[in-house]
């Protein structure tokens, strides 16, 4: 199976400061076709998940462009530019290279 | 709107089974694969199962194999997770989910599995 490691697992930001989690895989994710098949998700307290990074870098519709995706075969980032309020909660990065698919255990983020 | 709803979570006890449901509208059911992701109270979230556009594929994590079974009904718009053999460990939200460029892009608000005597 393939590892996912997020760090930190915790986050405190002060709001209008950048931010960033990394997540790195115990093989490549990087598929044949060119694209590393890596998401980012943020779940709010009470809230099902929502998919903000597809393919590594692909914004999903409705996320803010404060939210940016890097990264290739072992290791990814995601980086919030200027943290807000409502960026509150756990975010967790998954592949989808293989099966099972698995999720990192995902980083806390809270506002200092 | 796209959507979709899950429903049949319940509290259970050990050994016993539950079938899940999810109803899927706003957008063309048989051209995503479909999938069920769980999550632990206060833990992090699992794969637990994919189906195929047909339903001719599926693929389980390796603590479900034998116990849960994901099918899908395209004529119906719905998915399906019939689960066996319950264990406490099984206790989860479970989510339905769409699949679309590798990732899940639709959540369902989950239904609530407690597997308890």
């Amino acid at each position: 199976d393939i590892v996912m490691t997020q760090s930190p697992l915790s986050l405190p930001v002060t709001p209008g400061e950048p931010a960033s989690i990394s997540c790195r895989s115990s093989q490549s994710l990087l598929h044949s076709n060119g694209y590393n098949y890596l998401a980012w998700y943020l779940q709010k307290a009470g809230q099902s998940p929502q998919l903000l990074v597809y393919l590594a870098s692909g914004r999903a519709s409705g996320v803010p462009d404060r939210f940016s995706g890097s990264g290739s075969g072992t290791d990814f980032t995601l980086k919030i530019s200027r943290v807000e309020a409502e960026d509150v909660g756990v975010y967790y990065c998954k592949q989808a290279l293989q099966t099972p698919v698995t999720f990192g255990q995902g980083t806390r983020l809270e506002i200092k | 709107e796209v959507r979709l709803v899950e429903s049949g979570g319940t509290l259970v006890q050990p050994g016993g089974s539950l079938r899940l449901s999810c109803a899927a509208s706003g957008f063309t059911f048989s051209s995503y694969w479909m999938t069920w992701v769980r999550q632990a109270p206060g833990k992090g979230l699992e794969w637990v199962a994919t189906s195929t556009l047909d339903g001719s594929e599926k693929y389980n994590v390796d603590s479900v194999k034998g116990r849960f079974t994901i099918s899908r009904d395209n004529a119906k718009n719905s998915l399906s997770l019939q689960l066996n053999s319950l264990r406490a460990e099984d206790s989860a939200v479970y989510y339905c989910v769409r699949r679309n460029n590798g990732s899940y892009d639709i959540w369902g608000q989950g239904t609530m599995v407690t597997v308890s005597s």
